[in-house]
This record gives structure tokens, C-alpha cells and sequence, in this order.
């Protein structure tokens, strides 16, 4: 079995402060791990993945994220946050073995709030 | 703009009702997902579809089906609409079946409202 854990519901930042949106996963196997950004009315757009090459993968519109598999986690970063990046942002496990096999785990989501 | 294609955007409709969301993967993706997301359940794994046939379920209701076609694109079959059906459905492609490496492209979604 696999889970996805976002540590916050809501993060809120001010713009130009560093964005820290914490992840933690569950799985058998080595899985492969992504970050969605979902805008208001939008559909879900990919923003960075990791699928066991460098454990720091660097993204989309300057986000960052670590794959720590000593501590399972997988937080996305970004050093400086601009009001575009107000969304909703899912981490997502993708199985590589067993009965989660490319099986898709979302979490619940952490809404992101950046006030001028 | 992801290359998935989702119609409609919007829909109203009644309870009791049966609706098709239709959706079209990106040029050359041979797997479809179905999805939805409400407020409570958030994001629900539906369905998968490969190359035409059903590959994996999820959480689907036994009043939703779905169904691809040879030209790879994909319809969900929604009936007997309950209030609580109400919800954001997304359809997303990837290349192959379930590799687990390949990034799964989302559409834009359904807006879905029983009322």
C-alpha cells in the first residue's frame, strides 16, 4: 500500500518569502513522486517529478524539490514566492511495484496564499 | 495547455439524469484516466483505460462506466445523477500504461452540477 501525507492544509506567505510546502509518502517500493499545481478553474499542471535520478529536482517556474528517502519526504520549495504561485498544490506517489504498480496516490492538497 | 482535451467545461443538470464526459489524450498517449474531485473526498482515482481497454479501477460507482475508443479517445457515462455527484471531473493521459516514471498529463476538467 502507498499514502501521500501534505503536512499543511493552508500555507501562507508574503510575496518575496520563501515557499516551503511539506509532503511525506508511504510506499513498499521505490516510487516515483510528483508535485501538481492546480490554479482556481484549472486543470492540474505539472510542476516537477522524480522517478530516482538526482534527488534534488528543480521544476517549473523556479520551484524545487528534495527526495529524502531516509526521512520519506518530498517538499517543494521555492526561494522566493510571486502572487502567480497562489494555488492549490498536490504531491502525488506513483507505485513502482507490487499492487501499486503505477497506481496514482494524491494528497489532499495544500492550498498556497501569497499576500502582496 | 497540457494537450488533453475535456468537453464539456461546464455542466448543469438534474438528479436522474445521465451525462457523457468525453475527453481526448494528448497525440500519441495511449492511456486514459478518469478522476474526480470534491470537496470532501478530494481527488478519487476512477478509472484507467489502455489502447481500448480497461486497465484499472478505482473508486468508480457501478452508475458510472466509461469506455475508450479506437481512436484513443475516452467517454464517462454518468446516470442516475445524485446531488452528490456533483464534482470536477478530470480526464489524463500518459504514454503508456502504468510505468511508473511516465508523467500523467491532466485536461482542464469537468465541471459537473446535479442539481
Amino acid at each position: 500500500a502507498q499514502s501521500v501525507t501534505q503536512l499543511d492544509s493552508h500555507v501562507s506567505v508574503s510575496e518575496g518569502t520563501p515557499v516551503l510546502l511539506r509532503c511525506n509518502y508511504s510506499s513498499s517500493y521505490s516510487p516515483s513522486l510528483f508535485w501538481y499545481v492546480q490554479h482556481p478553474n484549472k486543470g492540474l499542471q505539472l510542476l516537477l517529478k522524480y522517478t530516482s535520478a538526482a534527488t534534488l529536482v528543480k521544476g517549473i517556474n523556479g520551484f524545487e524539490a528534495e527526495f529524502k528517502k531516509s526521512e520519506t519526504s518530498f517538499h517543494l520549495t521555492k526561494p522566493s514566492a510571486h502572487m502567480s504561485d497562489a494555488a492549490e498544490y498536490f504531491c502525488v506517489v506513483r507505485g513502482a511495484g507490487g499492487t501499486s504498480y503505477g497506481k496514482l496516490t494524491f494528497g489532499q492538497g495544500t492550498i498556497l496564499t501569497v499576500h502582496p | 495547455d497540457s494537450g488533453v482535451t475535456q468537453t464539456p467545461k461546464h455542466l448543469i443538470t438534474a438528479t436522474g439524469q445521465r451525462v457523457t464526459l468525453r475527453c481526448s489524450p494528448r497525440s500519441g498517449d495511449l492511456s486514459v484516466y478518469w478522476y474526480q474531485q470534491s470537496l470532501d473526498q478530494g481527488l478519487q482515482f476512477l478509472i484507467q483505460y489502455y489502447n481500448g481497454e480497461e486497465r484499472a479501477k478505482g473508486n468508480i460507482l457501478e452508475r458510472f462506466s466509461a469506455q475508450q475508443f479506437p481512436d484513443l479517445h475516452s467517454e464517462l457515462n454518468l446516470s442516475s445523477l445524485e446531488l452528490g455527484d456533483s464534482a470536477l471531473y478530470f480526464c489524463a493521459s500518459s504514454p503508456r500504461g502504468g510505468t511508473p516514471g511516465n508523467t500523467i498529463y491532466f485536461g482542464e476538467g469537468s465541471w459537473l452540477t446535479v442539481v
